[in-house]
């Protein structure tokens, strides 16, 4: 099946530590996307990327950090610099950056601070 | 920055009355228009894409552009409980050389048996 795949679903990090979040998408999109959910709350663009070996920040990138090394693969990292980082972590990918970029989402990680 | 707003909500109506929701933004260059509706704790799903003015209908969707007004809408017709959800209106911006999505925060909508 194609698709969105990300990992964990739920994820509990200690503060100071940083954690991994997976996306990975066999839609053989070009460009892919992190967002951050709050409660009550719209969408907020971290990182994205339009081509493999180059990623843009977002508008919240401070605290995170991403790469892109496969065109199937986004992993972002959350770091202990981001002192508020519980969260819905939500991973997009769009086919065509360049005319319409319909954008097709991932089930989502639930990052939980403890 | 640009600016999507929707009214947040929440919006209720009865079962097989029509729900409209609707969403205004700030930049006049904007191209392609999108809703996506959210369900309790899971993630968003496209529902409607829209690019030029006028009507776009799919099934009890339609979809309403009015680039002048910079306005674009989202028509339920014989809504259902089904429908209940958060709908986030998306407006792609390609002034830069790497196009983006801008998500207004969503209106909470409920659909009543």
């Amino acid at each position: 099946d194609g698709g969105i795949t990300q990992s964990p679903k739920y994820l509990f990090r200690k503060e100071g530590q940083n954690v991994t979040l997976s996306c990975e998408q066999n839609l053989n999109h070009d460009a892919m996307y992190w967002y951050r959910q709050d409660p009550g709350q719209g969408l907020r663009l971290i990182y994205y990327s339009q081509i493999v070996n180059d990623f843009q920040k977002g508008d919240i990138a401070e605290g995170y950090s991403v790469s892109r090394e496969k065109k199937e693969s986004f992993p972002l990292t959350v770091t202990s610099a981001q002192k508020n980082p519980t969260a819905f972590y939500l991973c997009a990918s769009s086919p065509d950056r360049a005319v319409r970029n319909e954008q097709f989402f991932g089930p989502g990680t639930r990052l939980t601070v403890l | 920055q640009k600016e999507v707003e929707q009214n947040s909500g929440p919006l209720s109506v009865p079962e097989g009355a029509i729900a409209s929701l609707n969403c205004t933004y700030s930049d006049r260059v904007s191209q392609s228009f999108f809703w996506y509706r959210q369900y309790s704790g899971k993630s968003p799903e496209l529902i409607m894409s829209i690019y030029s003015n006028g009507d776009k209908e799919d099934g009890r969707f339609t979809a309403q552009l009015n680039k002048a007004s910079q306005y674009v809408s989202l028509l339920i017709r014989d809504s259902q409980p089904s429908d209940s959800a958060t709908y986030l209106c998306a407006v792609y911006d390609r002034g830069s050389t790497l196009g983006r999505l801008y998500f207004g925060r969503g209106t909470q909508l409920t659909v009543w048996p």
